[in-house]
């Protein structure tokens, strides 16, 4: 069964700065994709990147990269030049591609993230 | 914004009682998810489903049931409701599964509280 690891419960930034935040899995499939998800004090949930497993690259999408690094089962989001409006919690999350799993997408328990002016 | 509707949005209800969830989209997706939100847990899947009558169940699905009879309509059923399913419930749909970026587009949410 695959895991998804957020360690960090909270985070905090300074507007315009930088922020990663962290995500390992836990899978000995090889075939699977990585996503984030904002979910804003509105509580809406919000698809930012995907990452797939045998992607050379690292996605990026505007201002948020994956850095995915596959030895080490990590796929953490990077913010680029926060934003108030980044404010939220944050999710990782994973689908793996075989089976009868490859419906479900199993999600971290979230970072929730704030932006200080 | 992708077409999905959640109703009811907000409700209050008894332990013991039936509730019903509804979650109804206009993308003709195939693929269609509950999820129950709760401090500490992420979201969890409850049920899916991959097809008119096609479901199978995620990793917290004791105490619920689902329904679907048609491709746009898919009901999540608490047939004795009980204060631990006390929780903000997400729909979401997906065009397609398997490999590649096939998002999850979630619903707005609805908000239960069993008491």
């Amino acid at each position: 069964a695959q895991k998804i690891t957020q360690t960090q419960p909270g985070m905090f930034v300074q507007e315009k700065e930088a922020v990663t935040l962290d995500c390992t899995y836990d899978t000995s499939d090889p075939s699977y994709g990585l996503f984030w998800y904002k979910q804003p004090s509105s509580g809406e949930m919000i698809f930012l990147i995907y990452q797939g497993s045998y992607d050379q690259q690292n996605a990026t999408e505007g201002r948020y990269s994956l850095n995915f690094q596959k030895a080490r089962k990590s796929a953490n989001l990077v913010i680029s030049a926060s934003q108030l409006g980044d404010s939220a919690m944050y999710f990782c999350a994973m689908r793996l591609n075989s089976g009868g799993s490859n419906y479900k997408l199993t999600f971290g328990k979230g970072t929730l993230l704030t932006v200080n002016p | 914004d992708a077409g999905i509707t959640q109703s009811p949005r907000h409700k209050v209800t008894e332990t013991g009682t039936p509730v019903t969830l509804r979650c109804h989209q206009t993308e003709n997706h195939r693929y269609m998810y509950w999820y129950r939100q709760d401090p500490g847990h992420g979201l969890r899947l409850i049920h899916y489903s991959y097809g008119v009558k096609d479901t199978d169940k995620g990793e917290v699905s004791d105490g619920y049931s689902v329904s679907r009879s048609k491709t746009e309509d898919f009901l999540l059923t608490l047939e004795s409701a009980t204060s631990s399913q006390t929780s903000v419930y997400f729909c979401a749909i997906s065009e397609s599964a398997g490999a590649g970026a096939n998002v999850l587009t979630f619903g707005a949410g609805s908000r239960l509280t069993v008491l």
